[in-house]
């Protein structure tokens, strides 16, 4: 059974103060690892695709790395509009296609 | 491009009423999802359709819960009777998988209160 746990629950941190969310993950196969954000009240919201360990995607203050048993979103000199809800989720590349999601990390920034 | 579209936004219901919710996903995406997402948890399958069909229902509660997907296009769910537990976020997503790239473009939810 795929699964997916994010750490830590909740974060909190101070404009500019940089850190790492971390999602740890056991699937048979991997077809691709996402990252999406979620504001309150909405949908989540696309980030990142990552399909092999060594591999890295940048989006403004954001980057997206993938080992094999992990993955890290690193965030660099944060602002309060990043504060949100950050999912990670898998795909299984054995002909499933749906999302199995960890639990969230919720990251607050103050200014 | 329009996103996926769903509809109500919120609704509340009495125990044992029945509650159907719609989405429309974007125009193309042959694959559709409906998540079901807890207060504090992520989203979790509930069925996926791959244009008229059903591809993957083994975590829907089928005693109470059902789902259509007409003409490959639009979708519906439908709770008939709502229990409790049943009060959460439902959450609509569509993808048209290009080569290893499959990404789920996911619609804003419907807050459903189960009373």
């Amino acid at each position: 059974e795929d699964q997916v746990t994010q750490s830590p629950e909740a974060l909190r941190l101070q404009e500019g103060e940089s850190s790492s969310l971390n999602c740890s993950y056991t699937v048979s196969g991997l077809r691709g690892l996402f990252w999406y954000r979620q504001d309150p009240g909405k949908g989540p919201e696309f980030l990142f695709t990552l399909y092999s360990a060594g591999e890295e995607k940048e989006k403004e203050r954001l980057k997206a790395t993938l080992t094999k048993k992990e993955s890290f979103l690193h965030i660099t000199a944060p602002k309060p509009e990043d504060s949100a809800t950050y999912l990670c989720a898998v795909q299984a590349g054995m002909g499933r296609r749906a999302l199995t999601f960890g639990s969230g990390t919720r990251l607050q920034v103050q200014p | 491009e329009a996103g996926v579209a769903q509809s109500p936004r919120y609704k509340i219901i009495e125990k044992r009423q029945s509650v159907a919710f719609w989405c429309n996903p974007i125009s193309g995406h042959a694959t559709l999802y409906w998540y079901q997402q807890i207060l504090g948890q992520g989203p979790k399958l509930l069925i996926q359709f791959q244009n008229n069909g059903v591809v993957d229902d083994s975590q829907l509660p089928k005693d109470r819960f059902s789902a259509e997907r007409l003409k490959g296009v639009d979708s519906t769910l439908k709770i008939q009777p709502a229990k409790l537990e049943d009060s959460a976020v439902y959450l609509c997503a569509s993808s048209s998988p290009r080569g290893r790239t499959d990404t789920q473009y996911f619609g804003p939810g419907t807050r459903l209160t189960v009373l």
